[in-house]
């Protein structure tokens, strides 16, 4: 059973557009979501995240947004760049230190120019 | 500040045979994961380290798979013996509360 789903595999952007990579899931019983982005060859890395009690965390160029009546959260990236071309997971958990990530799919963006 | 340490980078080897991966975590990190990641899924926990402490390992294989972590910094995750399904990236992190950081994986593929 998939707790978080990333129903796209794949993204294709032009550069200088807005990236929207989505994310859903089916636990109402997460209370913390993260997005990592992981290139080729590499672990990996930590970009955003957002607290059940907010529907909105921006930080530089990304943003994410979280419907939890619909449990669905997205990564926006505006404007996309040429660099920001990885594989984005989505990952969920319940309560920081007492439980395990729970991460989805990946969705692989490519931004070309 | 020195990243995750993973070695080796990649290990290919015969099924039936022994493997082991060693993991650094980052300075003062008292928790440390390893995870599992196929082609083409998310990373899955196999084991999550409180200091010398394995807290979560319901998801380790243990007829075949086992973790050490001796003195709460380094670690050690073996399979043995090795089958051809164990081919994988294998995923070491470590965290100080908030986000956990990941290292550069060790890719196995068995034959």
């Amino acid at each position: 059973d998939q707790q978080v789903k990333q129903n796209s595999p794949s993204l294709s952007v032009q550069e200088g557009r807005i990236s929207i990579l989505n994310c859903d899931y089916t636990n109402s019983m997460f209370d913390y979501f993260l997005w990592y982005k992981k290139y080729p060859a590499e672990g990996p890395t930590f970009l955003i995240s957002i607290s059940s009690i907010k529907d909105k965390n921006e930080d530089g160029r990304f943003t994410v947004f979280l419907n939890k009546s619909a449990k669905h959260l997205s990564l926006h990236i505006v404007p996309s760049q040429p660099g920001d071309s990885a594989v984005y997971f989505c990952a969920a958990i319940r309560s920081y230190n007492t439980d395990k990530l729970i991460f989805g799919t990946g969705t692989r963006l490519q931004v070309f120019p | 500040e020195a990243g995750v340490v993973q070695s080796p980078r990649y290990k290919i080897i015969e099924k039936k045979q022994p493997v082991a991966f060693w993991c650094n975590p980052i300075s003062g990190h008292n928790t440390l994961y390893w995870y599992l990641q196929n082609l083409g899924q998310g990373p899955e926990l196999l084991i999550r380290y409180e200091n010398e402490e394995a807290v979560d390992d319901s998801q380790l294989p243990k007829d075949r798979f086992s973790a050490e972590r001796l003195k709460g910094v380094d670690s050690t995750l073996k399979i043995q013996p090795a089958e051809l399904g164990d081919s994988a990236v294998y995923l070491c992190a470590s965290s100080q509360g908030q986000e956990q950081y990941f290292g550069p994986g060790t890719r196995l593929t068995v034959t």
